[in-house]
C-alpha cells in the first residue's frame, strides 16, 4: 500500500527557517498536504500542492515538490514560537474513494 | 459555522465496555471520515463514508462499527472495548473542489483500561 515517511522531530531557533521533510511512495498522487496539529487540536490544512506542480508559496510558506524522487519539504520562513506544532505530510491518490494517506508527523520544536 | 464537532473530548472505559463517539459538521460536505491517531503512526482510517446512507472500511476497521445518520452526523462505535484501541479519533469531513481540504474536529481522547 501507500507509504509516507517522515522524520518524527525538528528543532530550530526562533528567525532561522525550518525545513521539514517527506517521502511518499504512490505515484498516482493527485494532491500533496501539509497540516499542522497544535497541542490539543485537530489537524488544520496549511496549504497543499497540485502533483504536477513543482513549487507553491504562501507567505511564510514554501512548498517544493520533486515528483521524481517522490520528494515534498515543506519551508517555513523566519519561525516563530508559534510554529512549535506537529506537521503532516499527506498525499491524496487519484483511485476511487480518493484515499488520503498521511505520514507520522514531525514534531516542529522552536527555540526562542 | 462551528465546522466539525465530536464529543466526548475525553473518555476512560474498562474493557468490554461499550460507546459511541459522536461527530457532526455544519458545512452541508458529503464527505465524512473517522481516523485514529497513535504515537508514532500517523493517522490510519478507520471508515469513511462518501455521502449520505454509505459507509466503508478503512485500513483498521476492525473493532468498530459507524453510522451515518443524516449529512451532519457519522458516529463511530466500539462495541466491546479493548486496550489496543487506546488512542484518539478525530472526525473529518472533505469539502469537494479544489485542493479536497479535510477538516478535522478536535478528536476524542480514549484511554481503555
Amino acid at each position: 500500500g501507500e507509504d509516507v515517511e517522515q522524520s518524527l522531530f525538528l528543532s530550530v531557533r526562533e528567525g532561522d527557517s525550518s525545513v521539514i521533510n517527506c517521502t511518499y511512495t504512490d505515484s498516482s498522487s493527485t494532491y500533496l498536504y501539509w497540516y499542522k496539529q497544535e497541542p490539543g487540536a485537530g489537524l488544520q490544512l496549511l496549504t497543499y500542492i497540485f502533483s504536477n506542480m513543482d513549487m507553491k508559496q504562501d507567505q511564510r510558506l514554501t512548498v517544493l515538490l520533486n515528483k521524481k524522487d517522490k520528494h515534498l519539504s515543506l519551508r517555513i520562513a523566519d519561525t516563530q514560537t508559534g510554529d512549535s506544532a506537529i506537521y503532516f505530510c499527506a498525499e491524496k491518490d487519484s483511485g476511487g474513494y480518493q484515499k488520503v494517506t498521511f505520514g507520522t508527523g514531525t514534531k516542529l520544536q522552536v527555540i526562542p | 459555522n462551528a465546522g466539525v464537532t465530536q464529543t466526548p473530548k475525553f473518555q476512560v472505559l474498562k474493557t468490554g465496555q461499550s460507546m459511541t463517539l459522536q461527530c457532526a459538521q455544519d458545512m452541508n460536505h458529503n464527505s465524512m471520515y473517522w481516523y485514529r491517531q497513535d504515537p508514532g503512526m500517523g493517522l490510519r482510517l478507520i471508515y469513511y463514508s462518501a455521502s449520505e446512507g454509505t459507509t466503508d472500511k478503512g485500513e483498521v476497521p476492525n473493532g468498530y462499527n459507524v453510522s451515518r445518520l443524516n449529512k451532519r452526523e457519522f458516529s463511530l462505535r466500539l462495541e466491546s472495548a479493548a486496550p489496543s484501541q487506546t488512542s484518539v479519533y478525530f472526525c473529518a469531513s472533505r469539502a469537494r473542489g479544489l485542493g479536497d481540504e479535510q477538516f478535522f474536529g478536535p478528536g476524542t481522547r480514549l484511554t481503555v483500561l
